[in-house]
């Protein structure tokens, strides 16, 4: 079955350094990506996703993400972080064939310093 | 407003109540899901329905759940004799269903309803 990694439950950056959240994939057809971002008390929002093409995908807030299928990854970047990206990110894939229903890894929460 | 919204927010039943939890997706949309994010960790996926066809339930975790969406638009996730590992957020989404059977649709979520069983 489809499984998905995130390494790192919980990350700390200062503000303005560089964000890296990592995200790793298990399936042997590359499946369709997603990063979402959830903030307290309010809903997943997406931040960007993979389908076809161009394997940097930029999403919103200065985020984005490379699709590599040599590693089976889709880490998340964002070159500086400010206080309001502090939240949980999660990485999700879907398949063909599945009707669009998302598997997601364990979350990965952001803490932003000043 | 023109998101997912659900209720009620929060709910606390006591072990053996039945619940009900309500979801109301973006007009117009075609798919909807169900999950079940337990603490720290990542939304389950529960079940979908594309319009009234539930097509997928494999989630669900036992047949003391069960889902509805009988008019295409509103759902009910409901739950019979709660236990104490069924508290949980329950999240709602919902997408177009554009094309590529769904599997690239962007879904919208809904702010959840926190489930407490004591």
């Amino acid at each position: 079955a489809q499984s998905v990694t995130q390494l790192g439950s919980h990350v700390s950056v200062s503000e303005g350094a560089l964000v890296l959240l990592r995200c790793n994939y298990s399936s042997s057809v590359p499946p369709y990506l997603f990063w979402y971002v959830q903030y307290p008390n309010q809903g997943l929002q997406l931040l960007l996703k993979y389908t076809t093409g161009a394997t940097l995908v930029k999403g919103i807030n200065g985020f984005e993400a490379e699709f590599k299928k040599s590693e089976t990854s889709f880490h998340l970047t964002k070159p500086s972080a400010h206080m309001s990206d502090a939240a949980e990110y999660f990485c999700a894939v879907s398949e063909k064939n599945q009707g669009g229903k998302l598997i997601f890894g364990q979350g990965t929460e952001l803490s932003v310093k000043p | 407003g023109a998101g997912v919204s659900q209720s009620p927010r929060y709910k606390v039943a006591k072990r053996g109540q039945d619940v009900a939890l309500r979801c109301d997706p973006i007009s117009g949309h075609v798919s909807l899901f169900w999950y079940q994010q337990a603490l720290g960790q990542g939304p389950e996926f529960l079940t979908y329905f594309q319009n009234e066809a539930q097509l997928d339930k494999s989630g669900l975790p036992s047949d003391r759940f069960f889902a509805e969406r009988p008019e295409g638009s509103v759902s009910t996730l409901k739950i019979q004799r709660t236990q104490q590992e069924d508290s949980a957020v329950y999240l709602c989404a919902s997408s177009l269903l554009l094309g590529w059977g769904g599997h690239t649709d962007t879904q919208y979520f809904g702010p959840g309803t926190r489930l407490t069983v004591l």
